[in-house]
């Protein structure tokens, strides 16, 4: 199965910027990496995906290793309602062609203000 | 426009029994899928309906099923309950089978005593 490896938790001060790492080193050639964030009490919320470029969206940017084993989801600027547990996510395929999805055990971000 | 929403909120179960939870996914969207979250873990892929049909499924036994309806609303089923399906049971709904664009529901607290 693909798996992904994150920190379980990290700290960042208000208004700094934070960068958040995932290992996949099981990737295949053509699955795009994912993230999540789940803010407490609801369910996960989509925050960025990519394949092999960089990307940047009004979230957040995703920077992705030239091997595609791991990648960095960067806050530019950390706000208190940026506090979530944040999830690097793979698409495991099956040879029978289904597929099913891979969650990370996910890292815990902390705002300091 | 409503999002996705999941009924009971909550539910206390006895382990051996059967429950049904349900998803009402967003307008527009043909695609459901179901997720376990335990306490303190990331969610776990139980199965995704594309149109009425099963298009990829985690490992998950048997007794977990699913269905989706014409009007694109979903049902999962876990039979001959234990102790360890006391989880969050999340639904995402998405125009397609891309994963970037699910949006997940509140959730449904299942609890087997």
């Amino acid at each position: 199965d693909a798996k992904t490896t994150q920190p379980n938790s990290m700290e960042s001060n208000e208004e700094e910027p934070v960068h958040l790492p995932c290992n996949h080193s099981t990737i295949s050639g053509t699955d795009y990496i994912h993230w999540y964030r789940q803010l407490p009490s609801q369910g996960p919320e989509y925050v960025i995906h990519g394949l092999t470029s960089n990307v940047n969206n009004r979230m957040a940017s995703l920077a992705i290793a030239e091997d595609r084993k791991s990648s960095t989801l960067i806050l530019h600027r950390a706000t208190l309602r940026d506090a979530a547990v944040y999830y690097c996510i793979l698409r495991d395929e099956h040879t029978s062609g289904t597929y099913k999805y891979i969650f990370g055990t996910g890292t815990r971000l902390k705002v300091l203000a | 426009e409503t999002g996705v929403t999941q009924s009971p909120t909550h539910l206390i179960k006895t382990r051996g029994q059967q429950v049904t939870l349900r998803c009402s996914s967003q307008s527009g969207h043909n695609t459901v899928s179901w997720y376990q979250q335990a306490l303190g873990q990331g969610p776990q892929f139980i199965f995704q309906y594309y149109r009425e049909e099963e298009n990829g499924r985690g490992n998950f036994p048997p007794r977990f099923s699913g269905l989706q309806f014409p009007n694109y609303s979903s049902e999962l089923n876990v039979n001959a309950l234990e102790l360890d399906d006391s989880a969050l049971y999340l639904c995402a709904s998405s125009p397609g089978t891309r994963f970037y664009e699910q949006y997940f529901g509140p959730g449904t607290r299942l609890t087997v005593t």
